[in-house]
């Protein structure tokens, strides 16, 4: 079974397309994260949600919006899309359970090429 | 702004040689974890280091943790074209903060 899942793999699309990412995970975890990487395979976060409700959020455009439907599912709508949002991006979730650290675990990506 | 340093950025190494790659920060953290991320998948998490100090073997892999908890090492004994790969590591300070990656070594086994 796949732990978390992302959908579509690969996002081909023209400059100025809306787009959405989806991400699933079925561990039974509180807390989903998007992350973006870039061609240096630099990973920063994007979002963090807890229970559906939006944690963290890293200085991102406002053209990315992120939605919770439920804890299992953290889908990312991108309005206008610019070359710049080429990237890998990963879906991962944790646990919270107030240890010193949790585990995260990802996603297979989807690779947005924006032409 | 925490930052993690990842040396080298690239090493490519003949099978079954040594290596050691490292990550460093001027900022403290409560644990630090590797990963490891093939082409085309997501990363992957080897282990956590929590105490400083501390010392953690995985087969071939040692992961050390600095005592001072800024820094860690990663070594391997004896490299395999398998564990060719992109490694992370990541530091957590704790409460409601993010991780923080560091931007990977790249390693290739050649056979």
């Amino acid at each position: 079974d796949t732990a978390v899942s992302q959908t579509p793999k690969y996002l081909v699309t023209q400059m100025g397309n809306d787009k959405s990412i989806k991400c699933e995970q079925n561990l039974g975890h509180d807390t989903m994260y998007w992350y973006k990487q870039d061609s240096k395979k630099f990973l920063k976060i994007m979002f963090s949600y807890n229970n559906k409700e939006l944690i963290i959020n890293e200085t991102v455009p406002n053209r990315f919006s992120p939605k919770s439907p439920d804890k299992a599912h953290l889908n990312l709508h991108i309005n206008s899309l610019e070359l710049g949002d080429s990237a890998v991006y990963f879906c991962a979730s944790s646990q919270v359970t107030g240890a010193l650290f949790e585990t995260q675990y990802f996603g297979p990506g989807t690779r947005l090429l924006v032409l | 702004t925490q930052l993690l340093e990842q040396s080298p950025q690239f090493l490519s190494i003949q099978e079954g040689e040594n290596l050691t790659v490292y990550c460093n920060s001027s900022s403290v953290f409560s644990s630090l974890q590797w990963y490891r991320q093939e082409p085309g998948e997501g990363p992957v998490l080897l282990v956590t280091v929590v105490t400083g100090g501390e010392v953690k073997k995985l087969k071939r892999l040692t992961f050390q943790f600095g005592d001072a908890r800024k820094d860690s090492s990663l070594h391997i004994t004896a490299a395999q074209p398998g564990d060719t790969g992109l490694y992370l590591c990541a530091g957590d300070s704790a409460g409601n903060t993010p991780l923080v990656f560091g931007k990977g070594t790249r390693l290739s086994v050649i056979a």
